[in-house]
């Protein structure tokens, strides 16, 4: 299995307050993403990295910001947790090659709920 | 913007008999598609990937995929299903980002 760690693995949070998801890798991968994955919705894609310090929004970045201060690192931050962010978040990691090596590895995921 | 559709939400198929799940993309340049399984309470993995080249792709557990360009289609078939088949399959359309169609649950009876 690719070295990817998510942490916390489960966490509950009141509303209002900021909490932090943490994404680990140790494939030295340039790219790396964050998704929520809510039931009817999939995975919907919430921010990516495409290098240190280089991020992107996604579908559904409102409340949501990100940092990559070193390769193998990449924080999701709730900046004021809301019920509608009660979800399962997911990491993943891929490179992007002229060989096609392309596909994406993820975590094991976080459960979030906001009570 | 890039886009990958499921349109079924539920897939179910006799143990043994042949099974499609289906995936179309819309894309403003040359496609790169995946598919993926997930079974309950793990993260996603990879099972076939599309780049470039033949338009059957063969991957993990007897998986393969049909890229049709006309069809803008990218169907996950597999000619004999099992029980242990039985998941949840996304297909996923690659740029930068990646973006995940909303998921097909395949239930193989035994």
């Amino acid at each position: 299995d690719a070295g990817i760690t998510q942490s916390p693995r489960h966490k509950v949070t009141e509303t209002g307050t900021p909490v932090t998801l943490r994404c680990h890798q140790t494939e030295n991968h340039r790219y790396m993403y964050w998704y929520r994955q809510d039931p009817g919705h999939g995975l919907r894609l919430i921010h990516y990295s495409y290098g240190v310090k280089d991020t992107d929004k996604g579908e559904v970045s409102d409340g949501y910001s990100v940092s990559r201060s070193k390769t193998e690192d990449f924080l999701l931050t709730l900046e004021s947790a809301t019920s509608s962010q009660t979800s399962v978040y997911f990491c993943a990691i891929s490179e992007w090659t002229g060989r096609g090596n392309t596909e994406a590895f993820f975590g094991q995921g976080t459960r979030l709920t906001v009570v | 913007a890039q886009s990958v559709a499921q349109p079924e939400d539920q897939v179910n198929v006799a143990e043994g008999n042949p099974l499609t799940v289906k995936c179309t993309y819309s894309v403003s340049g040359n496609p790169y598609l995946f598919w993926y399984v997930q079974y309950p309470n793990r993260g996603l993995q990879f099972l076939l990937k599309y780049i470039t080249g033949d338009n059957l792709v063969k991957g993990s557990y007897g998986f393969e995929a049909e890229f049709n360009k006309s069809q803008t289609s990218f169907h996950l078939k597999k000619p004999s299903a099992l029980v242990s088949d039985s998941a949840l399959y996304f297909c996923a359309v690659r740029d930068n980002d990646m973006r995940f169609g909303a998921g097909t649950r395949l239930t193989v009876k035994p």
